[in-house]
Order: C-alpha cells, then sequence, then structure tokens
C-alpha cells in the first residue's frame, strides 16, 4: 500500500544549530501532511501539520515544507535545543479517509549535542 | 489531567495468554483510535471507533485482536492467544469527530511484552 518514509534514521545536531528532518511520502491524495515528535516513554505530540494546498507553514521555531513535485516534505527546527531531542515522525492524513487515520513513517532520531 | 490515559503502562505476559489493553480518550471526544508501534517504526493503525461502533477495524492484524467502546467512552483492545510477535507498544487516540488529523491527541501507550 502507499506509506510514508523518511530519508535519515539518526541526525545529530549541535545545540544553537538549525536541524532538517526530511520525509518522503508515496500518497499524492493525502490531504494534510504532519509533524510528531516522540520522546521515550510517551506518545506522538503535534508539532505542526500542513495542508497539501500549502508549500510552507511557519509555527514557534519551526518550518514545514512540502515539495509536491517530488513528494517531499521537511521539518526544519531553528535554535536546536537539547529540549528537541526526540524521535520525529512525519504521517499524512486523507480527510475522506474513515476517521481520519493517520498513516507514519518511520521516524527520524534527533540528538542534541551540547 | 485532560488527556488520553492507557492502563496498564506496561504488561508483560506469556505466549498463548490472553490480555486486555485499556483506553480513556478525552471527555467529550467521541472518534477513538487503536495504534501498534514496533520498535523503531511509527505507528500504524488498528482500529478507529466512531462513538460506540467500530468504524474502520482494516488494521487488525488478525481474528485475534478485538476491540470494544460499550458506552462511547472507554474502549478496551484485547489480544486472545498472544504471540511473540505482538510485542509491540499499543498507542491509543482519540479527537473530536469530524477533526482532521492533527488533532488525534495520543496518549503514552501500553507497553506489550508477549515472552
Amino acid at each position: 500500500g502507499e506509506s510514508v518514509g523518511l530519508h535519515l534514521p539518526t541526525l545529530s545536531v549541535q545545540e544553537g544549530d538549525n536541524s532538517i528532518i526530511n520525509c518522503a511520502y508515496s500518497n499524492s491524495a493525502s490531504d494534510y501532511f504532519i509533524w510528531y515528535k516522540q520522546e521515550s516513554g510517551k506518545g506522538p505530540q503535534f508539532i505542526i501539520d500542513i495542508r497539501s494546498n500549502m508549500d510552507k507553514r511557519q509555527g514557534q521555531r519551526v518550518t514545514v515544507l512540502l515539495n509536491k513535485t517530488v513528494k517531499h516534505l521537511s521539518l526544519q527546527i531553528a535554535a536546536t535545543q537539547p529540549g528537541d531531542s526526540a524521535v520525529y515522525f512525519c504521517a499524512e492524513n486523507m480527510i475522506k479517509a474513515a476517521g481520519n487515520k493517520l498513516t507514519f513513517g518511520g521516524g527520524t532520531r534527533v540528538l542534541v549535542k551540547p | 489531567g485532560a488527556g488520553v490515559s492507557q492502563t496498564p503502562s506496561n504488561k508483560v505476559t506469556e505466549k498463548g495468554k490472553y490480555v486486555e489493553l485499556r483506553c480513556d480518550p478525552i471527555s467529550g471526544h467521541t472518534a477513538l483510535y487503536w495504534y501498534r508501534q514496533s520498535l523503531g517504526q511509527g505507528p500504524e493503525f488498528l482500529i478507529y471507533f466512531q462513538g460506540t461502533g467500530a468504524a474502520d477495524d482494516s488494521g487488525l492484524p488478525n481474528d485475534r485482536f478485538f476491540a470494544v467502546r460499550p458506552e462511547g467512552s472507554v474502549s478496551t483492545l484485547k489480544i486472545q492467544r498472544t504471540e511473540r510477535g505482538d510485542s509491540a507498544v499499543y498507542l491509543c487516540a482519540s479527537s473530536a469527530s469530524g477533526t482532521p488529523g492533527r488533532e488525534q491527541f495520543f496518549g503514552p501507550g501500553t507497553r506489550l511484552t508477549v515472552l
């Protein structure tokens, strides 16, 4: 079936630097693309999402970019902090799908070095 | 706290045993989801409830898995004749009906280990 995947399994970043996490998707019919952060022992936590008709969306210290031509999604974290250390997942969501279920990729672990 | 809660947080069982995992959604949320997360993987959809009924159970791997939500609030995921391959973190999420995926709030999960 269609799936969402990631390029890099682990990303080491110096504190204060910017982080970029990438994701490739295959379902061009998805309506939303969502980034989640998951810390050890916790459930995924919503970070930011972007509708399929947008190219860029900014939040607090985070920016999501969507390139529909190459089916690529990225999450940029500005001035990475130790608290940003976690696993990050991209997910896609089709509004038409029953219950708006989410399809997740495999995750990227971000390690912030002091 | 007003978040999604799951019990137990950890469950260790032996192969062949029966287990029940419980989810308490956010009050007022009519939609409830179960996902399964294997080590190093993203969560995988299992089943979705709208109210008391299972609107989509296409993610359940086989007939050993069953879930109920009899009163439209608390849900129980039931696994019969557990196998070692069932070991994973089982996540529950809830949302207000009709909202897009961003508004699914996840619980901390139940870590199931089948020996």
